[in-house]
C-alpha cells in the first residue's frame, strides 16, 4: 500500500524565484493538505484541497497556491520567494470530504532552503 | 478558534523511566485531539488521537493519552521508556468539525542510556 510520497526531498531556490512542490496521496485517499514547518517549530496549516478545489485555507499570503488534479496529487507553489519561506513543507492526504482531519497521513516532506 | 500548547520544548528521561509529556488546549468548539511523532528526516506519524467517548485513549508502541476536559489537557504518557522512543512529539487539536489543524511547537524526548 503506497503511502504519500513527496518530490522532490531537497530543493535550493534564490529570493524572488518561485517553486513547486509536489504530492501524491495516499492509495484511495482523495484529500490532500499542505502544512509548513519551519525549524524548531510545529507545522502550520497552508491549504487543503478536495474535489480539485481549494476547500481550507490557513493564514499564508496569495503567493502559495495550490492545484489538485483527477488522480487525487498536488502540486503546491510559491511565488516571490522569501528568505522566512525556507522550511519543511509537508504533504497530507486523508480520505472523504475537507475537513476530516483526524485520519490524516503525512509524507516526509520537501526541505525548501531560500538563498 | 483553536490553539495548542506544549510545555518543555526538550524533555530527558532515563531508559525504563516514565514518559509524561504536556500538552493543553484552548478549542471554543469540542475539540479532536492528537498526538504525532516525528523522527528526524521523516514526516509525521500519528500515534493516538481521542474524537468522542472514552476519554484515555491507548496509542501505538505502548503510548496512551488522557482527555481532561476540566483541565484543557491532552497529556501523553509512556510507563516505560526506550531508546526507539527518541524523537520530537507534537500535540495538535481540531475543531469538531474538522476545520484547520493546529499544532504545538513540539517536544523533542531524549532517552538517556
Amino acid at each position: 500500500d503506497a503511502g504519500v510520497t513527496q518530490s522532490p526531498t531537497h530543493l535550493i531556490k534564490t529570493r524572488g524565484q518561485q517553486v513547486t512542490l509536489r504530492c501524491s496521496p495516499k492509495s484511495g485517499h482523495d484529500t490532500v493538505s499542505w502544512y509548513q514547518q519551519a525549524l524548531g517549530q510545529g507545522p502550520q496549516f497552508i491549504f487543503q484541497y478536495y474535489e480539485e478545489e481549494e476547500r481550507q485555507r490557513g493564514n499564508f499570503p496569495d503567493r502559495f497556491s495550490g492545484h489538485q488534479f483527477p488522480n487525487y496529487s498536488s502540486e503546491l507553489n510559491v511565488n516571490a520567494l522569501l528568505l522566512g519561506d525556507s522550511a519543511l513543507y509537508l504533504c497530507a492526504s486523508t480520505l472523504g470530504p475537507g475537513g476530516r482531519f483526524y485520519e490524516q497521513y503525512f509524507g516526509p516532506g520537501t526541505r525548501l532552503t531560500v538563498t | 478558534a483553536q490553539s495548542v500548547t506544549q510545555l518543555g520544548s526538550h524533555v530527558s528521561v532515563s531508559e525504563g523511566a516514565l514518559v509524561l509529556l504536556r500538552c493543553n488546549y484552548s478549542s471554543s468548539v469540542p475539540p479532536y485531539l492528537f498526538w504525532y511523532v516525528q523522527y528526524p528526516n521523516q514526516g509525521l506519524q500519528l500515534l493516538l488521537k481521542y474524537t468522542t467517548g472514552a476519554t484515555l485513549v491507548k496509542g501505538i508502541n505502548g503510548f496512551e493519552a488522557e482527555f481532561k476536559k476540566s483541565e484543557t489537557s491532552f497529556h501523553l504518557t509512556k510507563p516505560s521508556a526506550h531508546m526507539s522512543d527518541a524523537a520530537e512529539y507534537f500535540c495538535a487539536v481540531s475543531g469538531s468539525t474538522g476545520n484547520q489543524f493546529y499544532f504545538g511547537t513540539g517536544t523533542s524526548l531524549t532517552v538517556i542510556p
